[in-house]
């Protein structure tokens, strides 16, 4: 069946450098990739989205690029701060045909101060 | 944080027990889910309701029975789970069942079975 990998699994960088998340996705009738965030004994939250008639979407220290074509993803965050700490999630959804809304495994980052 | 919430947030049951999870959304959506997160695998969608129908159930045993009431209350009722159904349980609502709408998450109710 359809699936969502997340790479890496872990991912610790330096306050102030750049973290990057890459997913790849099997359904090519995705078309609505979120990200979400969650910190440590807190729900999942929203943090960025993007659609797929645009290529790259950006909102402060976060961007989402998107790549039809190759079918995958990515999560951008620059300028890192301990607060970016937590375990990120992508999904890949599909308006069409039966309810879909397939998460990956999750990234677990460390921003070390 | 007040749109979705979940009661109880933990819960410690026996195999031979019949529990209810309960989740209501202060957000005036239309659609609820309810998903299972366990350590080190992705959030495992069991249930989605749309306008109180259910539209949606990835091959979760029967164990787990849903009841959705109306647009703002989701229930999952638990009776004769096994151990490996230990697990955070995750509810969730949008404004659509679009497939293409944010997902705003309750906190979870953190169950174990003894």
């Amino acid at each position: 069946g359809e699936n969502v990998e997340q790479h890496p699994s872990t991912l610790s960088v330096q306050e102030g450098d750049s973290a990057v998340i890459k997913c790849t996705y099997s359904d090519s009738a995705s078309n609505y990739f979120p990200w979400y965030k969650q910190e440590l004994g807190k729900r999942p939250q929203l943090i960025i989205d993007i659609r797929s008639n645009v290529g790259e979407k950006k909102d402060q220290r976060i961007a989402v690029t998107l790549n039809k074509t190759a079918k995958h993803f990515s999560l951008h965050i620059t300028e890192t701060q301990p607060e970016d700490s937590a375990v990120y999630f992508c999904a890949a959804s599909s308006t069409s045909g039966t309810y879909k809304y397939i998460f990956g495994t999750g990234t677990r980052l460390k921003v070390l101060a | 944080e007040t749109g979705v919430t979940q009661t109880p947030r933990h819960l410690v049951m026996g195999m031979t027990n019949k529990k209810s999870l309960k989740c209501e959304q202060h957000l005036g959506h239309n659609a609820m889910y309810w998903y299972k997160q366990s350590a080190k695998k992705p959030l495992e969608l069991m249930f989605v309701y749309s306008l109180e129908e259910r539209v949606e159930n990835n091959s979760v045993p029967s164990r787990f029975s849903p009841e959705c009431p109306n647009s703002s209350h989701l229930f999952l009722h638990l009776h004769t789970l096994q151990p490996e159904d230990s697990a955070l349980y995750l509810c969730a609502s949008s404004d659509g069942l679009a497939g293409a709408d944010t997902q705003y998450f309750g906190p979870g109710t953190r169950l174990t079975v003894l």
